[in-house]
């Protein structure tokens, strides 16, 4: 059974800093890997959509990386702003469904 | 708008009720998902339509739980005799044909079962 952990659950940074959130899963057999961004009380916004195929997808200051083969994705921010401040989700897709880790609580202080 | 759109967006309940949760997927979107999610907790999986078909109602957790879709476009999630343990967020998403495609998410719809 897939399963998808994300490390660490809760962060605190400056505004300013580069961070780095992980996310690991069980199983590489996977079809793709997907990065959301959920801002509290609300649904749940894509960041970055990796393809099995693919090594890492790049948007603005967010970078996602893919080792299929260690069973391991990182989320890389860049000069992080108090805007960021949200939980960062992290989802594997192997069949139908997404299967979703517990996410990052990050928190970006100005 | 053109996102998916959930109604209501805070439904509260009392135990053993009826409820009712409405999806609106994109215009064109062939495939339509419903996920919940409890406090604290990423979502899980409850069910996947293609079209007016239920493809994969795996994840329901049991029988008091029904979704339907039947014109192929918007969905309603239902739910009998309420429990406590139902209240979290029903989030619903929808791409083109399912498949690896990129799943798009509403804003979901709060459920407190008092």
């Amino acid at each position: 059974k897939q399963e998808v952990t994300q490390i660490p659950a809760a962060l605190s940074v400056p505004e300013g800093e580069n961070l780095v959130l992980n996310c690991s899963f069980t199983d590489s057999a996977i079809y793709n890997l997907q990065w959301f961004r959920q801002d509290p009380g609300k649904g749940l916004t894509s960041l970055l959509l990796i393809q099995s195929s693919q090594r890492e997808q790049t948007s603005g200051r967010l970078n996602a990386s893919l080792d299929k083969s260690s069973g391991r994705s990182t989320l890389y921010i860049a000069a992080s702003q108090p805007g960021d401040s949200a939980t960062y989700l992290c989802a594997v897709q192997a069949g139908t469904a997404l299967i979703f880790g517990k996410g990052t609580t990050l928190s970006v202080s100005s | 708008g053109a996102g998916v759109s959930q109604t209501p967006s805070n439904k509260v309940t009392e135990k053993g009720k009826y409820v009712e949760l409405r999806c609106d997927p994109i215009s064109g979107h062939t495939a339509l998902y419903w996920y919940r999610q409890s406090l604290g907790q990423g979502p899980e999986f409850l069910i996947y339509f293609q079209g007016t078909g239920a493809a994969d109602d795996s994840g329901l957790p049991n029988d008091r739980f029904f979704a339907v879709r039947p014109e192929g476009s918007v969905s309603t999630l239902k739910i009998q005799r309420t429990e406590r343990g139902d209240s979290a967020v029903y989030l619903c998403a929808s791409n083109i044909g399912g498949g690896d495609n990129e799943q798009f998410f509403g804003p979901g719809t709060r459920l407190t079962v008092l």
